[in-house]
C-alpha cells in the first residue's frame, strides 16, 4: 500500500532563506507526483506536476525534483518570503489504478 | 473567472441530522471530487464522479451519499451515519478522469463542517 510521508511536519525560517521541503513515497509506481499550496481555511491550489519520467519541473522561485527510484521529491523554493507561507502537500498517482495519494503537508511559516 | 464554489464555508449541525454540502463549478470540468481533511492526515477520497449520472466510493464513502445530475453540481450529503462527520470538506475538480492523470485539480475553499 502507498504511503506519502512529508517531513517535517511544520518548519519557519527567516525571510530571504532557500529552502528545501520533503516528499518521501514507498511504492515507486507512480504516474506523476504533484504538489499544492494550501492557505489557511483555503482550497488547494497546484503547484507543480512532474511526470514519472522526468526529473524536475520549475515555476518561477519553486523547483520541484523528482527521484523515482528512491521514492522521494524536493520542493525547492528559493529567496522565500513572507507570503510563501501556507501548508504544501505532495500527492502521487498510482500507475496501477490512477489513484491519488496524498501527504499530511508541511506546514511552512517565513518570517519577516 | 471560472472555479468552483463550496457553500457555506461554516456549517454547524447537531448529532442525528443529515447535512449537505454544496459544489458548484463553471470550469466545464468532467470529473468532480469530494475530499475530507482532517489535522494532520493527507486528503482522503469521499466520493467522485467522472460523468454526470455517474459516480463511484471512494476509500471512506461510509455514511456519505452524493448526486450527480448537472455537470456543474456535485452535493455532498453528510448523514447521521457517519459516526464522526466533523471535519474540513473539500471539493475538486479536474477535466479528465479519475485523480486528474496529466491535469491539476481544482479546488473550492472547503466547507468546515462542526457537529455537536
Amino acid at each position: 500500500k502507498q504511503e506519502v510521508t512529508q517531513i517535517p511536519a511544520a518548519l519557519s525560517v527567516p525571510e530571504g532563506e532557500n529552502l528545501v521541503l520533503n516528499c518521501s513515497f514507498t511504492d515507486s509506481a507512480i504516474y506523476n507526483l504533484q504538489w499544492f499550496r494550501q492557505d489557511p481555511g483555503k482550497g488547494l491550489t497546484s503547484l507543480l506536476l512532474i511526470q514519472s519520467s522526468q526529473r524536475e519541473q520549475t515555476s518561477g522561485r519553486l523547483n520541484a525534483s523528482l527521484d523515482k527510484s528512491s521514492g522521494r521529491s524536493t520542493l525547492y523554493i528559493a529567496a522565500s518570503q513572507p507570503g510563501d507561507s501556507a501548508t504544501y502537500l505532495c500527492a502521487v498517482v498510482m500507475d496501477s489504478n490512477y489513484q491519488l495519494i496524498w501527504g499530511a503537508g508541511t506546514k511552512l511559516i517565513i518570517k519577516p | 473567472d471560472g472555479g468552483i464554489t463550496q457553500s457555506p464555508k461554516y456549517l454547524f449541525r447537531k448529532e442525528g441530522q443529515n447535512v449537505t454540502l454544496s459544489c458548484e463549478q463553471n470550469l466545464n470540468h468532467d470529473a468532480m471530487y469530494w475530499y475530507r481533511q482532517d489535522p494532520g492526515q493527507g486528503l482522503r477520497l469521499i466520493y467522485y464522479s467522472q460523468i454526470v449520472n455517474d459516480f463511484q466510493k471512494g476509500d471512506i464513502a461510509e455514511g456519505y451519499s452524493v448526486s450527480r445530475e448537472k455537470k456543474e453540481s456535485f452535493p455532498l450529503t453528510v448523514t447521521s451515519a457517519q459516526k464522526n462527520p466533523t471535519a474540513f470538506y473539500l471539493c475538486a475538480s479536474s477535466t479528465s478522469g479519475m485523480s486528474s492523470y496529466n491535469s491539476p485539480l481544482h479546488f473550492g475553499n472547503g466547507t468546515r463542517l462542526t457537529v455537536t
